[in-house]
């Protein structure tokens, strides 16, 4: 079925360090990928997303690119900030629903 | 400011209680869910409601009883519920009418309730 899977966390990295998270989708058709975020106490937001193959989403100085060859979605970062801890969600949307479905989060810690 | 709001933010309820959870958003939106966040768990979509229809019951137990009385506001009613349902409730919305194609939309979620089933 569909499903994404996501690395094992947490992740702890250093302020200004390189941030890869991975994240590997099974799906039929043609999904669209997104990476929500929540930050402590809050829900999830829409960090980027793309909705075709080679798309690249970005923002904030995240980006991940859509890569149907090795049906993988990863988010990087190239300098992490503190304010940058979070949980991070892998998330892929099937065609013709409202559905998405998400991995189980990636949590991330900066430390200064 | 997410423009989804959730009440209560915090529960803690007995099993035999009865109590709502209750999510309004103010985007405009189609289509509401509510999801189940537990701990190491994925998070599972309950229900979706498109044009205040119901449109996916993920294998819900019938403790969970939703009910979206229009576009703005949606509910979840709780009776007879189990330890094992403590979790962080989530509400999301989105335009919707993605049925007809690419599912491209941005879910906007609230901060969740808090749930305790003592």
């Amino acid at each position: 079925g569909d499903s994404v899977t996501q690395m094992e966390g947490p992740v702890t990295l250093s302020e200004e360090a390189f941030l890869t998270i991975n994240c590997t989708y099974t799906a039929t058709g043609y999904p669209s990928l997104f990476w929500y975020v929540q930050y402590p106490g809050e829900g999830l937001q829409l960090l980027l997303k793309a909705t075709k193959a080679d798309d690249k989403g970005s923002n904030k100085g995240f980006e991940a690119t859509y890569r149907k060859e090795t049906t993988s979605f990863h988010l990087e970062k190239g300098s992490v900030q503190v304010s940058d801890s979070a949980v991070y969600f892998c998330a892929l949307g099937l065609s013709g629903t409202d559905k998405l479905i998400f991995g189980t989060g990636t949590r991330l810690q900066v430390f200064p | 400011e997410t423009g989804v709001t959730q009440t209560p933010r915090h529960l803690v309820m007995g099993m035999t209680n009865k109590k709502s959870l209750k999510c309004e958003q103010h985007l405009g939106h189609n289509a509401m869910y509510w999801y189940k966040q537990s701990a190491k768990k994925p998070l599972e979509l309950m229900f979706v409601y498109n044009f205040k229809e119901q449109t996916e019951n993920n294998s819900v137990p019938s403790r969970f009883s939703p009910e979206c009385p229009n576009s703005s506001h949606l509910f979840l009613h709780l009776h007879t519920l189990q330890p094992e349902d403590s979790a962080l409730y989530l509400c999301a919305s989105s335009p919707g009418d993605q049925l007809a194609g690419p599912n491209t939309d941005t879910q906007y979620f609230g901060p969740g309730t808090r749930l305790t089933v003592l």
